[in-house]
């Protein structure tokens, strides 16, 4: 079946880069995502790659993916306390007409002021 | 409009209320999802709609009753809750195999 796997913590000083690693099992995922949530909030889309992808760049946000290792990354430059979330990794396959999407348990990150 | 919606952004209920949650989205998704999240856990899928009709349904216990009117709309309808079903729900939809938006979801208590 389909496993997700990402670390529990992170911790970083403001201005500094942070890097959120992921695995996953699935050789057939579409879609690889990154969520942020904060506390007592929903999930907020931070950005996603396709499969076919090997890097997407988005202002600080940088997505790098390694197929062959199935290793996924976020990489946030510049961090800021603003930052300070948990970052769900997702894979996700297309079924008939919708998406299955599996969740790592989430990485929380700690920004230092 | 890149936006799911969801009413009410806090329940609490008795074991005996019955109660329904809400989730609307105007983008024109033909998927829709049920997510139940514990504290510090990752979301769990409860159900999927496509194209309004029931495609999945995560051997959800039937006191968890869900229904999409139409395209827009996504109800969760709660009847005899136990305390352990105390979490938050996420809706989200997507475009058959596009990316998922969750709503804000609803923090639901059940005393």
């Amino acid at each position: 079946g389909e496993d997700v796997e990402q670390s529990l913590f992170l911790s970083v000083r403001e201005g500094d880069s942070s890097v959120i690693n992921c695995t996953y099992t699935d050789s057939s995922s579409t879609y690889l995502y990154w969520y942020k949530q904060e506390p007592g909030a929903g999930l907020q889309l931070l950005t996603y790659i396709f499969s076919n992808m090997d890097m997407k760049q988005d202002q600080r946000l940088t997505v790098l993916l390694n197929k062959k290792d199935k290793h996924l990354s976020l990489r946030i430059a510049d961090t800021q306390t603003g930052d300070s979330a948990i970052y769900f990794c997702a894979e996700s396959r297309n079924a008939r007409g919708y998406q299955k999407v599996t969740f790592g348990i989430g990485t929380k990150l700690q920004v230092i002021p | 409009d890149t936006e799911v919606t969801q009413t009410p952004k806090h329940l609490v209920m008795g074991m005996t209320n019955k109660k329904s949650l809400k989730c609307e989205q105007h983008m024109g998704h033909r998927a829709m999802y049920w997510y139940k999240q514990k504290a510090k856990k990752p979301p769990e899928l409860m159900f999927v709609y496509s194209y309004e009709k029931l495609s999945i349904n995560e051997s959800v216990p039937s006191r968890f009753s869900p229904e999409c009117p139409n395209s827009s709309l996504l109800n969760l309808h709660l009847h005899a809750l136990q305390p352990e079903d105390s979490a938050l729900y996420l809706c989200a939809s997507s475009q058959d195999s596009s990316e998922q938006f969750f709503g804000p979801g609803t923090r639901l208590t059940v005393l």
